[in-house]
């Protein structure tokens, strides 16, 4: 079975400075990756995703990830963040096609920005 | 395009009282549909899934149900809320690999 872990429940940071948000997870196969990003009472936006290919996957917003086979971890980053970054953010994996694509959801970081 | 839809938005339900939330897709067919609840400082947890008309598996014993009475249309209920009910739910269809995620629903349960 799949889990995830994020390592960080609360990650403060000041404008325009870079950020981590660190994920590692749990899989005996080979998992598809996701960061989705979710705005006080809203749902979820998907931020950036691995497949396979590049190990280095950019996304929107100026987000990006790298996925670690060997360490098992997809973190994600950005070079410098807006107030507009303040979110919520989970990492997430996927398991297909054997589990018909459920995904299994890390507990979330809120990142909040401070001018 | 495809949109996904969520009624309502928000919820207060006394303890005890039944509970039913709404999910439909526009704009694709046959998609699987998936509910998740977030509890407070919690991530997501999945409910429920079907792969179509009348399949639903649940990933969770717990006094929800799950129908899903049109290709488009998925349904949460519950015959008697818990306090542990609260949460915000979302609902969410498969296209490939990618979920797509509507608003939610925030439930309170006093």
């Amino acid at each position: 079975a799949q889990s995830v872990t994020q390592l960080d429940s609360q990650v403060p940071v000041f404008e325009e400075a870079p950020v981590e948000l660190r994920c590692n997870y749990s899989s005996s196969v080979s998992v598809y990756l996701f960061w989705y990003v979710q705005y006080p009472n809203q749902g979820l936006q998907l931020l950036l995703k691995y497949l396979s290919g590049s190990t280095l996957v950019k996304g929107i917003n100026g987000f990006e990830a790298e996925f670690n086979k060997s360490q098992t971890s997809f973190h994600l980053r950005k070079p410098s963040v807006h107030i507009s970054d303040t979110a919520e953010y989970f990492c997430a994996v996927s398991e297909p096609p054997s589990n018909d694509y459920k995904l299994s959801f890390g507990a979330g970081t809120t990142v909040t920005v401070r001018a | 395009s495809q949109t996904i839809h969520q009624w309502p938005a928000t919820l207060v339900q006394p303890v005890g009282s039944p509970l039913s939330l709404e999910c439909t897709v526009e704009g694709t067919s046959n998609p699987n549909l998936y509910w998740y609840r977030q509890a407070a400082g919690r991530g997501l947890q999945l409910l429920f899934y079907s792969v179509g008309i009348g399949q639903i598996s649940s990933e969770v014993p717990q006094n929800l149900s799950a129908s899903r009475p049109q290709d488009r249309q998925f349904i949460l209920s519950s015959k008697k809320l818990l306090l542990s009910d609260s949460g915000f739910y979302l609902c969410a269809w498969r296209r490939k690999h990618e979920q797509f995620f509507g608003p939610g629903t925030r439930l309170t349960v006093l």
